[in-house]
């Protein structure tokens, strides 16, 4: 069963313009990851936050996390064309497994 | 730099047949993951090594699934039979041991059974 679910589902914009794609979740967390996924690849690590974190910065991406809200957003500023992809969030709920449950993901497209 | 390997890329069956995927972790990633993802959807966990033992396969449907991880590095994916329902891309990857939450991802088995 997946746990996350992205929201929009699609999103559509123009290059330069700013991405934002959020996240809900139902379980506590230890960590929630995004990842993006072109189309017909396997999925590339983007950005960790951990349980603590409220905020995070790794060059045009911006992850937040509000745990008394289950939910996460990833915004992507500045998106160029090569950003177009879908973005996935997974949580870590903990436990020494490391097992991450995905959602559905947003499909982003960024128009030149 | 170190990528997860799997083949094949593409592979199209007949249900009932049988149909094997093979992946290769980084190495020394002690942790592997196989999951499926079902067109418009993120990929869902069908089993979790460490090392050559299985630690999660609740979400494998046993009856027509194996896994193994025989020596604890590459690691085969099989179905026998394939049913129509199982059309889907087959992902790989991997973890390196210790604290590192981050998963390494192969480029997927994309299977099409008809």
């Amino acid at each position: 069963s997946q746990q996350g679910e992205e929201d929009p589902q699609a999103l559509s914009i123009q290059e330069g313009e700013n991405a934002t794609m959020n996240c809900s979740y139902k379980t506590s967390i230890n960590n929630l990851q995004w990842y993006r996924q072109n189309s017909g690849r396997g999925l590339v690590h983007l950005i960790l936050i951990r349980s603590n974190e409220r905020e995070k910065h790794s060059g045009r991406l911006r992850v937040t996390l509000d745990t008394s809200k289950k939910s996460s957003s990833l915004l992507i500023t500045a998106s160029r064309a090569a950003d177009t992809a879908s973005y996935f969030c997974a949580t870590d709920a903990g436990g020494s497994n490391y097992k991450l449950t995905f959602g559905k993901g947003t499909l982003l497209t960024v128009n030149p | 730099e170190a990528e997860v390997a799997q083949s094949p890329r593409y592979k199209i069956t007949e249900k009932s047949q049988a149909v094997a995927f093979w992946c290769d972790p980084i190495s020394g990633h002690a942790t592997l993951y196989w999951y499926r993802q079902i067109l418009g959807q993120g990929p869902e966990l069908l089993v979790q090594f460490q090392d050559e033992s299985v630690v999660d396969d609740s979400q494998l449907p046993k009856d027509r699934f194996s896994a193994e991880r025989l020596k604890g590095v590459d690691s085969t994916l099989k179905i026998q039979p394939a049913e129509l329902g199982d059309s889907a891309m087959y992902l790989c990857a991997s973890r390196k041991q210790g604290t590192s939450y981050e998963q390494y991802f192969g480029p997927g088995t994309r299977l099409t059974v008809t």
